[in-house]
């Protein structure tokens, strides 16, 4: 049912970087704004970047956002435990007369 | 606090309905666009349905168009979603969420599809 394309997982050690793409098609990514989701086991998703890039208050600066075309990607720098989350990207799809939102598939990321 | 909590889940017979509720609060209510989103067990996160401020415009995700409503009382701070022929398939947890931002002006809508508020999620299980 997703319609968004993301890795199944990542992993990287504490410190380093990670990066989390998000592929879709022109009536999505490519035309409408992207945002990025951490979900925490057994909590609700946690907005961390809307706009394709503008992280809500509180959001450190240790995740970015970024979109070009019909692709998306979420950095992460400075990995750490509680980093440990699957994260999926969001978006709106226009190409139904009043649009569709559309999730993708989830990424999780693990810190080794 | 700005807050939503969303009730009215449970257990139902396959064909049967239910509604869901999400009470708001710690925010003007009224001024939002509301969706909801739910989770199957173990599964990634998929759009339900989203309303405008004023409930005058909604939309559907294929699978559940014809079958749920979304309905919001500004009154009461209160978002809705009844879901009629419920199917095994709706098995999930139900969440509402805000959308960020979202206004309507000549003829055409636009809001983020971002939701920076999520409530903790309400469990529907439909089984025999």
């Amino acid at each position: 049912q997703s319609v968004l394309t993301q890795p199944p997982s990542v992993s990287a050690a504490p410190g380093q970087k990670v990066t989390i793409s998000c592929s879709g098609s022109s009536s999505n990514i490519g035309n409408n704004y992207v945002s990025w989701y951490q979900q925490l086991p057994g909590t609700a998703p946690k907005l961390l970047i809307y706009e394709n890039n503008k992280r809500p208050s509180g959001i450190p600066d240790r995740f970015s956002g970024s979109k070009s075309g019909t692709s998306a990607t979420l950095g992460i720098t400075g990995l750490q435990t509680g980093d440990e989350a699957d994260y999926y990207c969001g978006t709106w799809d226009s190409s139904l007369s009043a649009g569709q939102g559309v999730f993708g598939t989830g990424t999780k990321v693990t810190v080794l | 606090e700005v807050q939503l909590v969303e009730s009215g889940g449970g257990l139902v017979q396959p064909g049967g309905s239910l509604r869901l509720s999400c009470a708001a609060s710690g925010f003007t209510f009224s001024s939002y666009w509301m969706h909801w989103v739910r989770q199957a067990p173990g599964k990634g996160l998929v759009w339900v349905s989203r309303i405008n401020s004023d409930g005058s415009s909604t939309s559907y995700a294929d699978s559940v168009k014809g079958r749920f409503t979304i309905s919001r009382d500004n009154a009461k701070n209160t978002l809705y979603l009844q879901m009629n022929s419920l199917r095994a398939e709706d098995t999930a947890v139900y969440y509402c969420a805000r959308d960020l931002w979202g206004y309507c002006s000549g003829g055409s809508c636009y809001f983020s599809a971002a939701f920076d508020i999520w409530g903790q999620g309400t469990m529907v299980t439909v089984s025999s």
